[in-house]
C-alpha cells in the first residue's frame, strides 16, 4: 500500500536556521498534506497541496510538490524552539478515501 | 467552531480487561470519523473509519471494534485487551462528504496494557 515516507527521520538545527523535510510516495495522489505533532498530543494540520499545485505558502511554511518525482518538501524558515515537534506527510490516493500517514520527521530546534 | 474531545487522556488496564474509549465532535454535522493508533515514535495506523451512524469500516483485523451510536460520537472498544493493544489512540474527523481532506485530531488517549 502507498505510504508517504519522510526524510530525514530526525533533524536537529539551531534556532534561526531553515528546516527542510522531504516526503516521497509511490502512487498518484489527489492531495498531500503536512501535519505537526507535539509530543504526546494530537496532530495539527499545517497545509494541503493538491496534485495540480506545485508550491504553497503559509506563514513561515513553504511546501512544494513534484508529482513527476512523487515527492514533496516542507520548508520551515527562521525556525524557533517552538517548532520542535514531529512532522508527518499524509497522502490521499487518486480516487481514494483514506489518508495515509508516513512515519514522520522529528525536528529539534535548539535555542 | 468545531472541537473534538477524547477521553480518558491516559488509561492503564490489565490484560484481559475490557476497553471503551470515547470521542465526540462539536460544531459540525455528519462528519467522517476515524480511529488511529500510533506506536511510540511511529506514524499513524488507521483502525476504523465511519461515514455515518452505524456505518463502520475496519482497516486492520484485530482485537478492537468501533461503534457510532450518534452522529458525532465514535467509540473504540475491546472485550479483552492484549499487551499489543498498548499505544496512543487518536480520534479525528473530516468534513463529509468527499474524499479525504483535512483531518482534525483529538488530544489522544495513551493506553498502557499491563
Amino acid at each position: 500500500s502507498q505510504q508517504g515516507e519522510e526524510d530525514p527521520q530526525a533533524l536537529s538545527i539551531q534556532e534561526g536556521e531553515n528546516a527542510t523535510m522531504n516526503c516521497s510516495y509511490k502512487t498518484s495522489i489527489n492531495n498531500l498534506q503536512w501535519y505537526r505533532q507535539n509530543s504526546g498530543r494530537g496532530l495539527v494540520h499545517l497545509i494541503l497541496i493538491r496534485s495540480n499545485e506545485r508550491e504553497k505558502h503559509s506563514g513561515r511554511l513553504r511546501v512544494t510538490l513534484d508529482t513527476s518525482k512523487k515527492s514533496s518538501s516542507l520548508l520551515i524558515t527562521a525556525s524557533r524552539a517552538a517548532d520542535t515537534a514531529s512532522y508527518f506527510c499524509a497522502t490521499v490516493h487518486t480516487g481514494g478515501f483514506k489518508t495515509i500517514f508516513g512515519a514522520g520527521t522529528r525536528l529539534f530546534v535548539k535555542a | 467552531s468545531q472541537t473534538i474531545h477524547q477521553w480518558p487522556a491516559t488509561l492503564v488496564q490489565p490484560v484481559g480487561s475490557p476497553l471503551s474509549l470515547e470521542c465526540t465532535v462539536e460544531g459540525t454535522s455528519n462528519p467522517n470519523l476515524y480511529w488511529y493508533r500510533q506506536a511510540a515514535g511511529r506514524g499513524l495506523q488507521l483502525l476504523f473509519y465511519s461515514v455515518g451512524i452505524g456505518q463502520i469500516s475496519s482497516e486492520v483485523p484485530q482485537n478492537l471494534s468501533a461503534s457510532r451510536p450518534q452522529d458525532r460520537q465514535f467509540i473504540l472498544s475491546s472485550k479483552k485487551l492484549l499487551l499489543s493493544d498498548s499505544g496512543f489512540y487518536l480520534c479525528a474527523w473530516s468534513a463529509h462528504p468527499g474524499a479525504a481532506e483535512t483531518q482534525y485530531f483529538g488530544p489522544g488517549t495513551r493506553l498502557l496494557v499491563l
